[in-house]
């Protein structure tokens, strides 16, 4: 596609209730990042995947938060038993290959998540 | 370790007046890049200009442009001839040289282009 895609765009859950948050990078793009921007904060980073390599997960803040991502492309963020303080929205951003001189991160329009 | 710090909350600017948004960082790093980013209310960040540390010209992208001083470890944005549509937050964020996944990101700036 012509940008990051994020779904869904907004989901509303209920505490306890287990999430899929889905982010289809730009064609091309060999790393892929989750944010995490909670209400007056900045970005919290959460995990990085650059290519075939292990993913960088120093960033999630939990047991409860997971990720994969398939096929080097699509990522799905998983949170489980949600929590009310989970509730962010969460950024997903490509980036072309790691020697990219320009370091630009590409962004979704993100994942609104409430937690009730 | 790195830290990005945005000590200005929020700000405000008349349409058409220049406005500047400061950014100070911490890093022991030679190499490394700087950025800021915008995100309108639309949640999508995107880039609005770039600054290699290396290079001692600020950078300049149109009504945007960088003052960028080193030794200070200091990145203010500069936002000429304000217009309705820069209303966003602004992020200041550091990268070090060829590490893709380490990006730090300030807290951000909410800018307010009064008409």
């Amino acid at each position: 596609g012509a940008g990051v895609s994020q779904s869904p765009s907004n989901k509303v859950t209920e505490k306890g209730k287990d999430v899929e948050l889905r982010c289809d990078p730009i064609s091309g793009h060999t790393a892929l990042y989750w944010y995490r921007q909670s209400l007056g904060q900045g970005l919290e980073f959460l995990i990085y995947f650059q290519g075939n390599s292990a993913p960088d997960k120093s960033g999630l803040p939990s047991d409860r938060f997971s990720a994969e991502r398939t096929g080097g492309s699509v990522s799905t963020l998983t949170i489980q038993r949600t929590q009310q303080e989970d509730s962010a929205v969460y950024l997903c951003a490509s980036s072309p290959v790691l020697s990219s001189p320009t370091g630009e991160l590409f962004f979704g329009e993100g994942s609104r998540l409430t937690v009730l | 370790a790195q830290t990005v710090t945005q000590s200005q909350p929020e700000m405000s600017v008349q349409e058409a007046e220049t406005v500047t948004l400061s950014c100070t960082y911490d890093t022991s790093e030679n190499n490394y890049y700087l950025f800021w980013y915008k995100q309108p209310p639309s949640r999508q960040m995107i880039l609005v200009i770039r600054q290699e540390a290396y290079k001692q010209q600020n950078a300049t992208e149109n009504r945007f442009s960088v003052n960028f001083q080193k030794a200070a470890k200091s990145f203010s944005l500069k936002i000429s001839d304000s217009q309705l549509g820069d209303t966003a937050m602004y992020f200041c964020a550091f990268m070090k040289h060829n590490t893709g996944n380490q990006f730090y990101f300030g807290t951000g700036t909410s800018l307010t282009v009064i008409p």
